[in-house]
């Protein structure tokens, strides 16, 4: 089955400093893999994608990384601001029916 | 930026009663979908629709559970007769098409309350 794990579950961290936030898969056969933040009551958006061949990701301040072989993948803030605080969800596509696998999500808040 | 919209944001509703949940995806995509959300717990996928029918469905999409695209604009989530357990934000998602790569893009949801 199918499985994406995430950790840690919520995190506190204080305005400027910097957080990684880590997923687990085993989905296979694998096609990519997501970070989603979500905004508290809000949808999903998009942070970034990666494929197998590619190990980093970066849009602003995030940075993913991804080791397909050993299935984990990371999400770096960097200098965070109060609005990073919402939930950073890991997803990841199955390359045979193109379903998402979604992680529980990280919650992350940032204090002034 | 085009974006998915979703009515109500929040729709309160008596159990065994039948709820319509609404959106509008992207107008050039051909790919909609939707998802629940329980408080506290992961996203889950329902369905996925393409060219006027179903095209996966989970195990939570049973028989109480249709989807409908009556125009060209809208895609609707109904319940039939709703059970407590059915309380959930509701997502909505749309893609340009439905190869891997392609980025769902979320609506912002539909909190639904079943008292």
């Amino acid at each position: 089955k199918n499985q994406v794990e995430q950790s840690p579950q919520s995190l506190i961290i204080l305005e400027g400093k910097n957080c990684t936030l880590q997923c687990n898969y085993t989905v296979s056969p694998f096609s990519n893999l997501r970070w989603y933040k979500q905004d508290t009551g809000r949808g999903p958006v998009s942070l970034t994608i990666m494929t197998f061949s590619e190990n980093t990701k970066s849009n602003g301040r995030y940075t993913a990384t991804l080791d397909a072989d050993t299935k984990q993948s990371s999400l770096h803030i960097t200098a965070s601001q109060l609005s990073d605080s919402a939930s950073y969800i890991c997803v990841v596509t199955d390359r045979g029916d193109y379903k998402l696998s979604f992680g529980a999500g990280t919650t992350v808040t940032v204090r002034a | 930026e085009p974006e998915v919209t979703q009515t109500p944001s929040h729709q309160v509703t008596q159990m065994g009663q039948e709820v319509i949940l609404r959106c509008v995806p992207i107008s050039n995509h051909l790919y909609f979908y939707w998802y629940r959300q329980i408080l506290g717990q992961k996203v889950e996928f329902l369905v996925s629709f393409y060219n006027n029918e179903i095209s996966e469905k989970s195990e939570i999409f049973d028989d109480q559970f249709s989807v409908e695209r009556p125009d060209g604009s809208n895609f609707t989530l109904k319940i039939r007769s709703t059970k407590l357990e059915d309380s959930a934000m509701y997502f909505c998602a749309s893609s340009e098409d439905g190869v891997s790569y392609n980025e769902q893009f979320f609506g912002p949801g539909t909190r639904l309350t079943v008292l």
